[in-house]
């Protein structure tokens, strides 16, 4: 059975940084691009970035963009997200997940965490 | 990026309805869709993917169809557990982008 499972959310001040991670199991980690998206109540679902199954290719929303970097660590099964520069606007629930296949481009994403909250606030 | 316009935002129905979400791209995207159900304070789940595909594992009642720039969800049948908020996600190209959600609620 694939999982994903996310940590690090926590209450910040704007201006400081945060690291979330994510841990999968059930599944080649190697194999797949990993994704990190985000869920708040005004804006609702927001893709954030992407990162290739090597960690050679990343993508990022333009609201993230310059502010946050997407890394894994293949031998430990581990995806993260350094986020710095925090604003406000960045208070969500952050998800990562994986697509159905092992394709660069994406065609479904088929297996999501169960989330971290990330808090922004002063 | 490409814009997404999802509707209507919102709708009520009973069990039993047929209900028709509709997902419009600002360009062409094959079909390069999926749908999406997420529940208050869980991730999102795959309904639909290729814009027509049923994901395994869910009901036969979901269905999609359309391709380019016009693409529906139709839920026929409404079960009491299909109430949530379904969105289309576009993945012809980076950045993927949401329509703004759609909240079926019970009539």
């Amino acid at each position: 059975e694939v999982q994903l499972l996310e940590s690090g959310g926590h209450l910040v001040q704007p201006g400081e940084s945060l690291r979330v991670s994510c841990v999968g199991s059930g599944f080649t980690f190697g194999s797949f691009a990993l994704m990190w998206f985000r869920h708040s109540p005004v804006k609702g679902l927001e893709w954030v970035s992407v990162i290739s199954a090597g960690g050679d290719y990343t993508y990022y929303a333009d609201s993230v963009k310059g502010r946050f970097t997407i890394s894994r660590d293949n031998s430990n099964n581990t995806l993260h997200l350094q986020m710095n520069s925090l604003r406000v606007e960045d208070t969500a629930i952050y998800y990562c997940a994986k697509d159905r296949t092992s394709d660069w481009s994406p065609s479904g994403l088929d297996s999501w965490g169960q989330g971290t909250l990330v808090t922004v606030s002063s | 990026a490409i814009q997404m316009t999802q509707s209507p935002s919102s709708l009520s129905a009973s069990i039993g309805d047929t209900v028709t979400i509709t997902c419009r791209t600002s360009h062409g995207i094959r079909n390069d869709l999926g749908w999406y159900q997420q529940k208050p304070g869980k991730a999102p789940k795959l309904l639909i993917y290729g814009a027509s595909t049923l994901q395994s594992g869910v009901p036969s009642r979901f269905s999609g169809s359309g391709s380019d720039t016009y693409f529906t969800l139709t839920i026929s049948s409404l079960q009491p557990e299909d109430f949530a908020t379904y969105y289309c996600l576009h993945d012809f190209s980076y950045p993927l982008t949401f329509g703004g959600g759609t909240r079926v609620d019970i009539k």
